[in-house]
């Protein structure tokens, strides 16, 4: 599979401010996708990065939140603006190549703490 | 509407005998599904998986059974082993819905305690 980094990989966020999580794959990807979990919470998917427009967000996310970059093939990034305790998460970059059929692939994730 | 669930949240095994953890689903297009292990703080990593055309799947000492008609399946960890200790989730996706089974839906996760 991909070996995919992710950086930060974890943070302590001051209320208010905001903070880009980057994704780097080493090999070119089909797709890539943005997972947040909460403390205490399942996985859920936050969008769909798309290489060169604009991301696919599910129900409940927006763009002026998480806006999500995706340069080229093999990076993208996503930022939480303007910080709550409630954005206190693990944000997880994942990927399907066209080796990995429907099989998702999970970065290390970014442990976000908001004080 | 929690369309993938694992209702037990915890489970221990002795070292050496079979796990078995359960997932059920409620949506019928799921037509693909994984199970994988999680540490706190880590990413997800992927263990095995199963298409709905099949009934099992397996991979070493995991092994996925998928009863559609139920719309439940399991994994099968044989033997058990300590380092085999971790939170496990199940997850579902489905072709439809523009993310050709890039959406995955999760279950709540199990927490496996395997005892030396």
């Amino acid at each position: 599979s991909a070996v995919i980094s992710q950086k930060p990989s974890r943070d302590i966020c001051q209320r208010g401010t905001s903070l880009t999580i980057q994704c780097q794959v080493d090999s070119q990807v089909t797709m890539m996708f943005w997972y947040r979990q909460q403390p205490g919470q399942s996985l859920t998917l936050i969008a769909t990065a798309n290489q060169g427009s604009e991301a696919t967000y599910e129900s409940g996310f927006v763009i002026d939140k998480f806006p999500i970059s995706r340069p080229n093939l093999t990076f993208s990034t996503l930022t939480v603006s303007n910080m709550s305790p409630e954005d206190s998460s693990i944000y997880l970059c994942s990927l399907k190549t066209s080796l990995s059929g429907n099989t998702i692939y999970f970065g290390e994730g970014s442990w976000l703490t908001v004080v | 509407d929690q369309q993938v669930k694992q209702n037990s949240p915890s489970l221990s095994v002795q070292e050496g005998r079979i796990s078995i953890l359960n997932c059920d689903y409620t949506n019928s297009m799921f037509d693909y599904f994984l199970w994988y292990k999680k540490y706190p703080a880590e990413g997800p990593t992927f263990l095995i998986s199963i298409s709905s055309i099949k009934d099992k799947n397996e991979d070493g000492r995991f092994t996925v059974f998928l009863n559609k008609s139920a719309k439940h399946l399991s994994l099968h960890i044989v033997p058990s082993q300590p380092g085999d200790s971790a939170v496990y989730f199940c997850a579902a996706s489905a072709r439809a819905g523009g993310t050709s089974y890039g959406k995955l839906t999760f279950g709540q996760g199990t927490i496996l305690t395997v005892h030396p």
